[in-house]
């Protein structure tokens, strides 16, 4: 099947310094790929979905500037928290659909710390 | 704009009991609805999904769910719970399906904890 990867699966920073989260589609091309957000306890939130080649489209509130999304080949996304402070602390998810638009799958998650 | 909501954060049953997580949406347009599972630290796992054809719908482990138009629901149920069925489960809703603009809205998930 599908298996969308994620790194690191955990990243603990310190205020201020900037993140870099992975997600790779490792067995198929991935023509979008969502970055979800998971409070503890709570739902998925959509922040943003980028089309490879293309700029990301962020959901109504998600600050473009902290959360940088870069979709730079058909398999490989990356998020950037930009000078991240502990509010940012959260799971990230991430996910990717194929070329046929049939299913997201999704990565394992990765749980940043803001110290 | 679509949501769903899940009723219940946390269900509990003994092994062998019907698990029953309810799952109720909201749509202008007629929605395909999915039911994920989350294992600990690990990503979602789609359980079934939704589409229009049939309105019982059977996924994997035993599991299968309902579309009921006239409740607008979309309850996920398995006849005997087994050990293994504890995680975290989400419903979740479309409004397209695929498409490049279709997105997934999830709900606020319900966590199943099986009783021995």
């Amino acid at each position: 099947g599908a298996v969308v990867s994620q790194h690191p699966s955990r990243v603990i920073c310190k205020s201020g310094t900037s993140v870099k989260i992975e997600c790779r589609s490792l067995d198929f091309q991935a023509t979008t790929m969502f970055w979800y957000r998971q409070f503890p306890k709570q739902s998925l939130m959509l922040m943003a979905t980028s089309n490879e080649g293309s700029k990301a489209t962020y959901e109504q509130g998600v600050e473009k500037d902290k959360f940088l999304i870069n979709h730079a080949s058909l398999t490989l996304s990356t998020l950037t928290v930009t000078s991240a402070h502990p509010e940012d602390s959260s799971f990230y998810i991430c996910s990717a659909r194929d070329r046929g638009y049939n299913e997201q799958f999704f990565g394992p998650g990765t749980r940043l710390t803001v110290l | 704009a679509q949501s769903v909501t899940q009723l219940g954060s946390h269900v509990s049953v003994s092994e062998g009991a019907l698990v029953l997580l309810r799952c109720n949406y909201s749509s202008s347009v007629p929605p395909y609805l999915f039911w994920y599972v989350q294992y600990p630290n690990q990503g979602l796992q789609l359980l079934l999904k939704y589409t229009s054809a049939a309105t019982l719908v059977k996924g994997i482990n035993g599991f299968e769910a309902e579309f009921k138009k006239s409740e607008t629901s979309f309850h996920l149920t398995k006849p005997s719970a087994h050990m293994s069925d504890a995680a975290e489960y989400f419903c979740a809703v479309s409004d397209i399906l695929y498409s490049s603009a279709s997105k997934i809205i999830f709900g606020s998930g319900t966590r199943l904890s099986i009783r021995p």
